[in-house]
């Protein structure tokens, strides 16, 4: 299995909701990213997670809160989303370290497509 | 800081065209060099890769060698298909305290026609 899956395809939302979206990996990877797009825009960096362990918040709003419950999970929690929030969010992983090489190429899943209303 | 710049698109093209995607580099250290295709409606796909100086990248027809003289990393494809019409992103990776983060290029939206 060499892919990366997510869920919801896609989500409309109120600004009061909250919901979560989800990534899964069964490559063996040991680290997960999660990326936002707009349109028209390269992926922005929002978390890293590494071993499980959170390694790199890009300074995302507290209203972005991730979650990784074990190595092949990826949880990202919304709650009072703004419009501006709206974009496609990408979930990628990569294996991490093995044998002290660092392998960096990541794997993106098909993303989320998330409407704030 | 690391930063990538790629050539302004769109590109628009007719099939069996050549394509060449320019990318231009500037990185602390000795970056991996990606190219990233993301087709309407769908996330990134890695295209290629290269680790280390003169090695090429390739798959699908696409090929980028990664010249440290010049710091470029462009793709090249000979004969570019309609099904080929997407966003390009060129990206670098680096270790140390960045480790994990892809630097991606403003992308660069090529268009193939019959």
């Amino acid at each position: 299995d060499t892919e990366v899956t997510q869920t919801p395809k896609h989500l409309v939302m109120g600004m009061t909701n909250k919901k979560s979206l989800k990534c899964e990996q069964h490559m063996g990877h040991r680290a997960m990213y999660w990326y936002k797009q707009k349109a028209k825009k390269p992926p922005e960096l929002m978390f890293v997670y590494s071993y499980e362990k959170l390694s790199i918040n890009e300074s995302v709003p507290s209203r972005f809160s991730p979650e990784c419950p074990n190595s092949s999970l990826l949880n990202l929690h919304l709650h009072a989303l703004q419009p501006e929030d709206s974009a496609l969010y990408l979930c990628a992983s990569s294996q991490d370290r093995s044998g002290g090489v660092i392998y960096n190429e990541q794997f993106f899943g098909p993303g989320t497509r998330l409407t704030v209303l | 800081g690391n930063s990538v710049t790629q050539m302004e698109g769109p590109v628009t093209l007719s099939e069996e065209a050549f394509l060449t995607i320019n990318c231009t580099y500037t990185a602390t250290g000795y970056p991996s060099l990606f190219w990233y295709v993301q087709y309407p409606g769908e996330g990134l796909q890695l295209l290629l890769k290269a680790t280390k100086a003169d090695d090429k990248g390739s798959n699908k027809g696409f090929e980028a060698t990664y010249r440290k003289e010049t710091t470029s990393f462009h793709l090249e494809k000979g004969s570019v298909q309609v099904s080929d019409s997407a966003v390009y992103f060129c990206a670098l990776s680096v270790g140390g305290t960045s480790y994990g983060k892809l630097t991606f290029g403003q992308g660069t939206i090529l268009t193939v026609h019959p």
